[in-house]
């Protein structure tokens, strides 16, 4: 059975440092996507980064890295130079294969992130 | 204008009464879906659309019926609603891929008293 898992329900963090967020999945597919999201306090879930199974470099959007080591089963966000506007939940997933259909996303428990100035 | 739209944004209902929660979306993607998102629980997926005639129970489908009225709608209904089904609700969309990215809603937060 797909799974995802983060293992830290919560971070603190100084402000204009990296952090980095811990994901592991477990899937026996062979293709499937991972997924970075974000939920401020008010509530709305914003993308943030995708990193696809057969991607040999690892993505990056602006200050968001996806450290994604294949062969452990992770999926890692690094966050550099942390704002205080970072302090949100963040929420790893992943797009699996569910039932012989694609493309349904499995969510972690999220870890909630607070950048200290 | 948002992509993905959710009405009502708050709602606080009576056990056992009847809801809807509607979800527009002008993306032109033509998969939608709803998840319900508990403290500690991450998102769970309740029910899932590809196209207009194909509708796909989730993880958590029990208590809840959805309409796919036309590409861009797509509904959830509480047929009776009871306390444990208080909730943060998302819709999401997406395209085809399994690649895709689900864009969501704003979200809508029911409370069944």
């Amino acid at each position: 059975a797909q799974k995802i898992t983060q293992t830290q329900p919560g971070m603190f963090v100084q402000e204009k440092e990296a952090v980095t967020l811990d994901c592991t999945y477990d899937t026996s597919d062979q293709s499937y996507g991972l997924f970075w999201y974000k939920q401020p306090s008010s509530g709305e879930m914003i993308f943030l980064i995708y990193q696809g199974s057969y991607d040999e470099q690892n993505a990056t959007e602006g200050r968001y890295s996806l450290n994604f080591q294949k062969a452990r089963k992770s999926a890692n966000l690094v966050i550099s130079a942390s704002q205080l506007g970072d302090s949100a939940m963040y929420f790893c997933a992943m797009g699996a294969n569910y039932g012989g259909a694609t493309n349904k996303l499995i969510f972690g428990t999220g870890t909630l992130l607070a950048v200290q100035p | 204008d948002a992509d993905v739209t959710q009405t009502p944004r708050n709602r606080i209902t009576k056990t056992g009464k009847r809801i809807m929660l509607e979800c527009s979306q002008t993306k032109g993607h033509d998969r939608m879906y709803w998840y319900r998102q508990d403290p500690g629980l991450g998102l769970r997926l309740i029910y899932y659309s590809f196209d207009v005639k194909d509708i796909n129970k989730g993880e958590i489908s029990d208590g809840y019926s959805v309409s796919r009225q036309a590409q861009a709608k797509f509904s959830l209904s509480l047929e009776s609603a009871i306390p444990n089904q208080t909730a943060l609700y998302f819709c999401a969309t997406s395209g085809r891929d399994y690649q895709e990215t689900q864009y969501f809603g704003p979200g809508t937060r029911l409370l069944v008293l």
